[in-house]
């Protein structure tokens, strides 16, 4: 299996602030049909997990414009532009490429 | 609006068993794969099961295989997991979540059910 590793596990930021969560893979998520399935995902407190970010920065229906993915290869990276108090929770990446998807172990983000 | 909706959790003793099921609305569902992924609480997520539209491709956890059976019923839109000697490290919130037409990936979550497993 893919193993996800993601960097910092904690995060604290200040309101308006930037923060940026990196995410490396154990291999290259590039697919045979030559697309890159790596995706961001969002845990609320008491939620279920929401998708973000797709295909490395896509930014799946709803999701404000001040989250950004970007990466290749085995190295990727979500970055919020300001934070605000509703982003506060843990981030997954996600790869898809290779069955089964695996996740990586999650970044807290919260409030200085 | 797409749903899923999980049901079936509950406390039990290890070595017993429990069905969840996952009831989908608002989409087409033999036209998606699906996933079970576990969250122990505090912890990170883990995929456990997967199907795809048919059933003809079915892949399990090796910390499951061999005790849990995902199937599905595209007649009534339910997703189920079969779950047989469970055991105390099993004991985790269950979602139910719907795979990606058109791209690999998950998109939909349900709110979970919560398995306990203790004596």
């Amino acid at each position: 299996d893919i193993v996800m590793t993601q960097a910092p596990l904690s995060s604290p930021v200040t309101l308006g602030q930037p923060a940026s969560i990196s995410c490396r893979s154990s291999q290259s998520l590039v697919h045979s049909d030559g697309n890159t399935y790596l995706s961001w995902l969002q845990q609320r407190p008491g939620q279920p997990p929401r998708l973000l970010i797709y295909k490395i920065s896509n930014r799946f229906s709803g999701v404000p414009d001040r989250f950004s993915g970007s990466g290749a290869g085995t190295d990727f990276t979500l970055k919020i532009s300001r934070v605000e108090a509703e982003d506060v929770g843990v981030y997954y990446c996600m790869q898809a490429t290779q069955s089964p998807i695996t996740f990586g172990q999650g970044t807290r983000l919260e409030i200085k | 609006e797409v749903q899923l909706v999980e049901s079936g959790g509950d406390l039990v003793q290890p070595g017993e068993s429990l069905r969840l099921s996952c009831a989908a609305s608002g989409f087409t569902f033999s036209t998606y794969s699906m996933h079970w992924v576990r969250q122990v609480p505090g912890k990170g997520l883990v995929c456990v099961s997967q199907i795809n539209r048919d059933g003809s491709f079915i892949r399990y956890a090796d910390a499951v295989k061999g005790r849990f059976t995902i199937s599905r019923d595209n007649a009534k839109n339910t997703l189920y997991l079969q779950m047989n000697s469970l055991r105390v490290e099993d004991t985790a919130l269950y979602y139910c979540v719907r795979g990606t037409t058109g791209w690999a990936g998950v998109d939909v979550w349900g709110q979970g059910t919560t398995v306990t497993v203790s004596s």
